[in-house]
């Protein structure tokens, strides 16, 4: 079956600008998972969500950056009034019970 | 809370040598355990779980819930175990929100 995927596979942004970016999470899979890898760097946890609620936003660096989740599916992650530092890999997950099934991530450079 | 620490940013070994890639954790109870890897240009992806008890691809993981680690091991490293690898933790049952180690780049040197 079709595995996570997400949208864009690349942006490039200038700073200062809005960006949204897309996660097709596994049908049935009710958790979903925003990371952010940098360059050299681990895997940083932003969200969760279980269902359409979000039980632990404490990963997102500002207020500047959010999530939402709808019909308990896709979820978008959108960064308003982009920085340097934003620029990154995003890595989408999802999960039924434990193992979690990552995406191919969005590269996000803001120049 | 739930926390996993993975001390090491960056392992070297040589091929044929034993590798031990490090992770303790903290949780109140009894946590599901993992190990994450991710190759170049590869999609992350999970490489064992402890409650399974097996071993993939010659790497092991046991838990010691004394010490409260997880470390994952393989007895003779190969060129291609050269990855980034996760060690990640969860609530017993299962649909709970699953805690990431910051991760240990392993770099086998031929």
């Amino acid at each position: 079956g079709a595995g996570v995927s997400q949208s864009p596979s690349n942006k490039v942004t200038e700073k200062g600008k809005d960006v949204e970016l897309r996660c097709d999470p596994i049908s049935g899979h009710t958790a979903l998972y925003w990371y952010r890898q940098s360059l050299g760097q681990g895997l940083e946890f932003l969200i969760y969500f279980q269902g359409n609620s979000a039980p632990d936003k404490s990963g997102l660096p500002s207020d500047r950056f959010s999530a939402e989740r709808t019909g308990g599916s896709v979820s978008t992650l959108t960064i308003q009034r982009t920085q340097q530092e934003d620029s990154a890999v995003y890595l989408c997950a999802s999960s039924l019970v434990y193992e979690q099934y990552f995406g191919p991530g969005t590269r996000l450079t803001v120049t | 809370a739930q926390r996993v620490t993975q001390p090491e940013k960056l392992l070297s070994v040589f091929k044929g040598a034993p590798v031990e890639l490090k992770c303790n954790y903290s949780y109140s109870g009894s946590p599901e355990l993992f190990w994450y890897v991710q190759y170049s240009r590869q999609r992350l992806q999970l490489l064992l779980r402890h409650i399974s008890r097996e071993s993939i691809k010659g790497f092991t993981a046991d838990l010691n819930k004394g010490e409260t680690s997880f470390h994952l091991k393989k007895p003779f490293a190969q060129e291609e175990d050269s990855a980034m690898y996760y060690c990640a933790l969860s609530g017993p049952g299962g649909y709970q929100k699953v805690t990431f180690g910051t991760g240990t780049k392993l770099q086998v040197i031929p």
